[in-house]
């Protein structure tokens, strides 16, 4: 299974745009990238997914570098509520996510 | 967007009963499901992968026998953990796979059951 790399932590501005990186250099050609985000003590939301294109919608960008190895997740205008732990999984055939540590992003007032 | 619940959203038992955590789809049939938990600052572990009507499949080190699935139909699936003790105090946190809306295989997460075991 692909793993990926992560910052530990970040700060933003609040209304400022937030870019969160994310390292999955063993990724292969079928698996998907997923973000979610967890608020403290409650369940994974989830965010944009993405296989090869940059991806957008209401929450967020996902923009996947051509060779597949990174991406990046952009919170457009970060506001106080976006603060919490983001998650970059790379999903597998088998649909079983391995969570890694995950990015503490803190949205400061 | 799909729709996992989780019941009790916390329970405090005593060292050696019984606790039964259920997770619903409630607005889509999920023939998998899957069980997490998560301790204080780290991350989410998977425990299991739970197939509607068949045997669930455990992750490694994980207890088969203290961790009891069930998934019975397309939309429950159950977590009992057994002979409780302190150190199975967690934060359990159930998912649902299907189908999103570009086709790809998501899977959607319940809010989480905090068990304390005193």
């Amino acid at each position: 299974d692909a793993k990926t790399t992560q910052p530990p932590s970040m700060d933003c501005a609040e209304g400022r745009a937030a870019n969160l990186p994310c390292n999955h250099s063993t990724i292969s050609g079928n698996e998907y990238v997923y973000w979610y985000r967890q608020i403290h003590s409650q369940g994974p939301q989830y965010i944009i997914h993405g296989l090869k294109n940059n991806e957008t919608n209401e929450m967020a960008s996902l923009i996947i570098t051509e060779d597949r190895k990174s991406s990046t997740l952009i919170l457009p205008h970060a506001t106080l509520r976006d603060t919490a732990v983001y998650y970059c999984i790379v999903r597998p055939g088998t649909y079983k996510y391995i969570f890694g540590t995950g990015t503490r992003l803190k949205v400061l007032a | 967007g799909a729709v996992v619940s989780q019941h009790p959203s916390w329970v405090i038992c005593k060292s050696g009963t019984s606790v039964k955590i259920e997770c619903r789809s409630l607005d889509f049939q999920a023939t998998t499901m899957f069980w997490y938990r998560q301790f204080p600052k780290q991350s989410l572990m998977l425990m299991a992968t739970s197939n509607e009507g068949s045997k669930a499949t455990y992750e490694q080190g994980v207890e088969k026998d203290k961790f009891l699935i069930n998934h019975a139909s397309l939309t429950l699936s159950t977590l009992t953990v057994t002979s409780a003790h302190p150190e199975d105090s967690s934060f359990y946190i159930c998912s649902a796979a299907g189908t999103g809306d570009k086709g790809s295989y998501e899977q959607y997460f319940g809010p989480g059951t905090r068990l304390t075991v005193t």
